[in-house]
C-alpha cells in the first residue's frame, strides 16, 4: 500500500544532541502526525498538525505542517535518554475519513 | 480499563493453526482500528470498525483474515491457517470519533504473532 517516505531511517546521535527527522509524500495530506513508540508498546500521539504552514511544539518537540502539504518535519531539542524509540510521521488524506498512511519510522539511538 | 488491552501478548504457533486475537478498546471508543506491524516496519491498515459495522476490509491481505466487533466493545481479528508470513505485531487502536474527525488514535501494547 501507499506509504510515506521517512528519513532518515536511523540515528545515532550524542545526549543533548538536536534531532531533525522528515516525512515527504507525492500526495497532498490534510493531516499530519508524529508518534513515537517504546519497544513493546504501541505508538504514541506526540503532535498533530491540521493546516499547512502549521508549526506546533510539545516540549522539546516541534514539528511543522509543510506548506505544500506533501511534507513535514520533526525537531528534538536537547536529546535525552528517554528520546530512545521509533519515531512515526502519519498522514490523512481527504478522501478517507478514518486511513492514516504511515512512514516506515525512524529508529533514534543514543549514543552512551 | 484505562487503556487499549490486547491479548494474547505472544502467541507461537504452528503453520496451519488458527489464531485469534482479541482488542478491548477504551470504553466509549466507537472507531476501532486493525494494524500489522512487521519488524522494522511501518503500520499497515488492516481493517477500521465504526460502532459494529466494517466499512472497509480492504486491508485484509487475504480471505485467511476476518474480523469482528460486538457490541460496540470487544474485536477480535481471526488468522486461519496460518502462514510464516503472518508473523509479525498485530496492533489495535481506538479513538473517539474517527481520525478524519481529529480523533486521536490510542493505540494497544500488540499482540506478538510468531509462525513456525
Amino acid at each position: 500500500g501507499q506509504q510515506l517516505n521517512q528519513s532518515p531511517q536511523s540515528m545515532f546521535i550524542q545526549e543533548g544532541e538536536d534531532v531533525s527527522m522528515n516525512c515527504t509524500s507525492s500526495s497532498i495530506f490534510n493531516t499530519w502526525l508524529w508518534y513515537k513508540q517504546d519497544p513493546g508498546e504501541g505508538p504514541v500521539l506526540l503532535i498533530a498538525l491540521y493546516k499547512a504552514g502549521e508549526l506546533t511544539s510539545n516540549g522539546r518537540l516541534t514539528a511543522q505542517f509543510g506548506i505544500t502539504r506533501k511534507d513535514s518535519f520533526l525537531n528534538i531539542s536537547a536529546s535525552i535518554p528517554s528520546d530512545v524509540g521509533i519515531y512515526f510521521c502519519a498522514g490523512q488524506q481527504m478522501d478517507s475519513n478514518y486511513q492514516l498512511i504511515w512512514g516506515a519510522g525512524t529508529k533514534l539511538i543514543i549514543k552512551p | 480499563g484505562a487503556g487499549v488491552s490486547q491479548s494474547p501478548s505472544n502467541k507461537v504457533t504452528e503453520k496451519g493453526k488458527d489464531v485469534e486475537l482479541r482488542c478491548d478498546p477504551i470504553s466509549g471508543h466507537t472507531a476501532l482500528y486493525w494494524y500489522r506491524q512487521r519488524l522494522g516496519q511501518g503500520l499497515e491498515f488492516l481493517i477500521y470498525f465504526q460502532g459494529n459495522s466494517a466499512p472497509d476490509k480492504s486491508g485484509l491481505p487475504s480471505d485467511r483474515f476476518s474480523a469482528e466487533r460486538t457490541g460496540e466493545s470487544v474485536s477480535t481479528l481471526t488468522i486461519q491457517r496460518t502462514q510464516q508470513e503472518d508473523s509479525a505485531v498485530y496492533l489495535c487502536a481506538s479513538s473517539l470519533v474517527p481520525s478524519g474527525g481529529g480523533g486521536e488514535l490510542f493505540f494497544g501494547e500488540g499482540s506478538r504473532l510468531t509462525v513456525l
